[in-house]
C-alpha cells in the first residue's frame, strides 16, 4: 500500500459543485501539503499544515479550503468548483526533522476535471 | 519573477551523452535545493538535494550549486532512455518549510 494515499484518483464534476479531495498518510510525518499541477505552470502550493492546529495558505489558496482532521489526514475542499480548477492535485508529506533535506513524499495525485 | 525558473525544454540528448539541466532562483534566503524527477502521469520523486556550494555526486547524477550566482544544475551522465522525464527544480527557504518548484524541464533521451 502507498504511504501517501489520495482519494479520489479521478473525478469529473460540474461547475458550482462542492468537491473534497482526501489525503491520508502512514509515514508518521507531521507536515502535509496540497499542490496543484498545471501544464507549463509546474507545482504550485495551495495550503500546508505543520500540525493539526497549524494551517497556512500557500501561493494560490483562493477558492480552496483545507481541514487537518488528524496528523495523518489532510483534506482539500473546493466549495464551488469552477473550470479553471481543473488540474492534477498532489498531496505531499515531510518530516519536521528534515530541515535542510526537506524531502517531500507525494501521493499518486488526484485528477480533477470541472465542466 | 518566479522564485524558481527553469527552461521548459524539451531538452533532447542522445543515449550515452551528458544531460545538463539548469535552474535559477531569486530568493537569497533559499537554503536547500532539490531535483525531482516526474514521469508522465506519475508523482514527483526526489533524486538529489544540495545545500552547500559546489558539487554533489550520486551515481550518474551530479547536482551543482552556486549561491553567488543563484544557480543550480543537474548533470546526468551516460543518459538512458529511462531518464526521459520532466525534472523539477525546487528550493526550500529555511524557517518557512515551503518548497517552491520551478515549472520543470522535459528531458528526452534519444536511443
Amino acid at each position: 500500500d502507498a504511504d501517501v494515499t489520495q482519494t479520489p484518483r479521478n473525478r469529473i464534476t460540474k461547475t458550482g459543485k462542492r468537491i473534497m479531495l482526501e489525503c491520508s498518510q502512514t509515514k508518521g510525518h507531521d507536515r502535509m501539503y496540497w499542490y496543484r499541477q498545471d501544464p507549463g505552470l509546474g507545482l504550485r502550493l495551495i495550503y500546508y499544515s505543520f500540525d493539526v492546529k497549524d494551517i497556512n495558505k500557500g501561493e494560490i489558496s483562493d477558492g480552496y479550503s483545507v481541514s487537518r482532521q488528524a496528523q495523518a489526514k489532510f483534506s482539500l475542499s473546493l466549495e464551488s468548483a469552477i473550470p479553471n480548477q481543473t488540474a492534477l492535485y498532489f498531496c505531499a508529506t515531510a518530516s519536521s526533522g528534515a530541515d535542510l533535506t526537506g524531502e517531500l513524499f507525494f501521493g499518486e495525485g488526484s485528477r480533477l476535471t470541472v465542466l | 519573477q518566479k522564485e524558481v525558473e527553469q527552461n521548459s525544454g524539451p531538452l533532447s540528448v542522445p543515449e550515452g551523452a551528458i544531460a545538463s539541466l539548469n535552474c535559477t532562483y531569486s530568493d537569497r534566503g533559499s537554503q536547500s535545493f532539490f531535483w525531482y524527477r516526474q514521469y508522465s502521469g506519475k508523482s514527483p520523486e526526489l533524486i538529489m538535494f544540495i545545500y552547500s556550494n559546489g558539487d554533489k555526486e550520486d551515481g550518474r547524477f551530479t547536482a551543482q550549486l552556486n549561491k553567488a550566482s543563484q544557480y543550480v544544475s543537474l548533470l546526468i551522465r551516460d543518459s538512458q532512455p529511462s531518464d526521459s522525464a520532466t525534472y523539477l527544480c525546487a528550493a526550500l527557504k529555511r524557517g518557512y518549510q515551503k518548497v517552491t518548484f520551478g515549472t520543470g524541464t522535459k528531458l528526452q533521451v534519444i536511443p
